[in-house]
């Protein structure tokens, strides 16, 4: 059964700070892994997603990366801003079988 | 374009009252529809999903059930809630052929 794990659970850093957060994942035959953003209160938001072929995404301040063989990925946010705080969830696909989801890192950029 | 539409926003129901949540996707035809929960300090669960019409597939074992009675909605229903039921309901849709997955805005239920 695949599991997803994101580390930290919870990270506070500074305005400007560049950060990292990490996903791992125990089956490493996924189709696809998708990197979400969630507000308090709302749903969830699409920000990357990584086809298995592929090594990387960037849009924007954010780069996603992949290494399907070790089951992990990492999100980079470069000069981060108040705005960016938030619950980010990590979660892959195995095809037909539905998404299955991280708990998520909730971050704090303190301005 | 392709949009999800979820309601109510916001639900309090009693203990024992029946639940009905609905979900419709625009702009897309024959998506895989999909019913999470997130209860607070806890992942999101996957309750239900649907492939077509009538095809409804569980999850997880509990008082609710799901129905598609059309091709772009989706419904999920209680008869009798309990407590445990409270949490926040999120619906998604996938194209079959767009890999990426889009979720609802969600429905915060609280039993009292």
């Amino acid at each position: 059964k695949q599991e997803v794990t994101q580390i930290p659970a919870a990270l506070s850093v500074p305005e400007g700070e560049n950060l990292v957060l990490n996903c791992s994942f125990t089956d490493s035959a996924i189709y696809n892994l998708q990197w979400f953003r969630q507000d308090p209160g709302k749903g969830l938001t699409s920000l990357l997603l990584i086809q298995s072929s592929q090594r990387e995404q960037t849009s924007g301040r954010l780069n996603a990366s992949l290494d399907k063989s070790s089951g992990r990925s990492t999100l980079y946010i470069a000069a981060s801003q108040p705005g960016d705080s938030a619950t980010y969830l990590c979660a892959v696909n195995q095809g037909n079988t539905p998404l299955v989801f991280g708990k998520g890192t909730r971050l704090s950029v303190i301005a | 374009s392709q949009t999800i539409h979820q309601w109510p926003a916001t639900l309090v129901q009693p203990v024992g009252s029946p639940l009905s949540l609905e979900c419709t996707v625009e702009g897309t035809s024959n998506p895989n529809l999909y019913w999470y929960r997130q209860a607070a300090g806890r992942g999101l669960q996957l309750l239900f999903y649907s492939v077509g019409i009538g095809q409804i597939s569980s999850e997880v074992p509990q008082n609710l059930s799901a129905s598609r009675p059309q091709d772009r909605q989706f419904i999920l229903s209680s008869k009798k809630l309990l407590l445990s039921d409270s949490g926040f309901y999120l619906c998604a849709w996938k194209d079959r052929k767009i890999w990426g997955y889009t979720f609802g805005s969600g429905t915060r239920l609280t039993v009292v």
